[in-house]
């Protein structure tokens, strides 16, 4: 069982269109983090969230952390084709040592 | 300021070989930290290091060793590799290694096991 649950797990959209993907567990966490994976090439951290309730932006991302800390939610907002990648979310519990990674959302998105 | 570099970036290995697989962190990042990345299963984390020491071990055989130099640099080993192993590994570093830092990864190696 994966401590964290992303969905949609693929996504294929035209540019311009919005989305958002999800990440959820029945655990509390610490902080969130979401990261983007091109291919070949390792996460990048794009943001991470640490307040129940908290709403980050980031351009045209989105990030929201729920209010009792165990969902977090990415939107984009006019996706382009460079927003293309794997969407990474990871926690850590409590005070472990240890983030642990969902399986992530792969989105395309077509110019 | 350089960022995480790990070599080999390829490697085709056969069954029962071994293979050793090279992490240089960010300098002045004190640990390291190893994953797994398959289709299937997503980012597993392996190991991590701090200051020499294994700090911290996911759920791997034992044919999955590493090791930290004074210098922070690290290395990962399989022993007896099966064909499950092909998959990316990742290396990720940080300053202190606390989970809700920011990790630095690397790009990766992509191990084939034939």
């Amino acid at each position: 069982t994966q401590l964290l649950e992303q969905s949609p797990q693929f996504l294929s959209i035209q540019e311009g269109e919005n989305l958002t993907v999800y990440c959820n567990s029945s655990s509390v966490f610490s902080s969130l983090q979401w990261y983007r994976q091109e291919p070949g090439e390792g996460p990048v951290l794009l943001v991470t969230v640490v307040t129940g309730g908290e709403v980050k932006k980031l351009k045209r991302l989105t990030f929201q952390f729920g209010d009792a800390r165990k969902d977090s939610s990415l939107h984009i907002t006019a996706a382009q084709p460079g927003d293309t990648g794997l969407y990474l979310c990871a926690g850590a519990i409590g005070g472990s040592y240890i983030p642990t990674f969902g399986r992530g959302t792969s989105l395309i998105v077509h110019p | 300021k350089a960022g995480v570099t790990q070599t080999p970036r390829y490697l085709i290995k056969t069954r029962g070989q071994q293979v050793t697989l090279s992490c240089s962190p960010i300098s002045g990042h004190r640990s390291v930290s190893w994953y797994q990345q398959t289709p299937g299963q997503g980012l597993q984390f392996l190991f991590e290091y701090f200051s020499e020491t294994q700090r911290n071990k996911g759920n791997f055989p034992g044919r999955f060793s590493g090791r930290q130099f004074s210098n922070s640099r690290s290395e990962m080993n399989v022993s007896t590799l099966e064909l499950g192993d092909s998959a990316l590994y990742l290396c990720a570093s940080s300053l202190d290694g606390t989970g809700d830092e920011k990790l630095f990864f690397g790009s990766g190696t992509q191990l084939s096991v034939l």
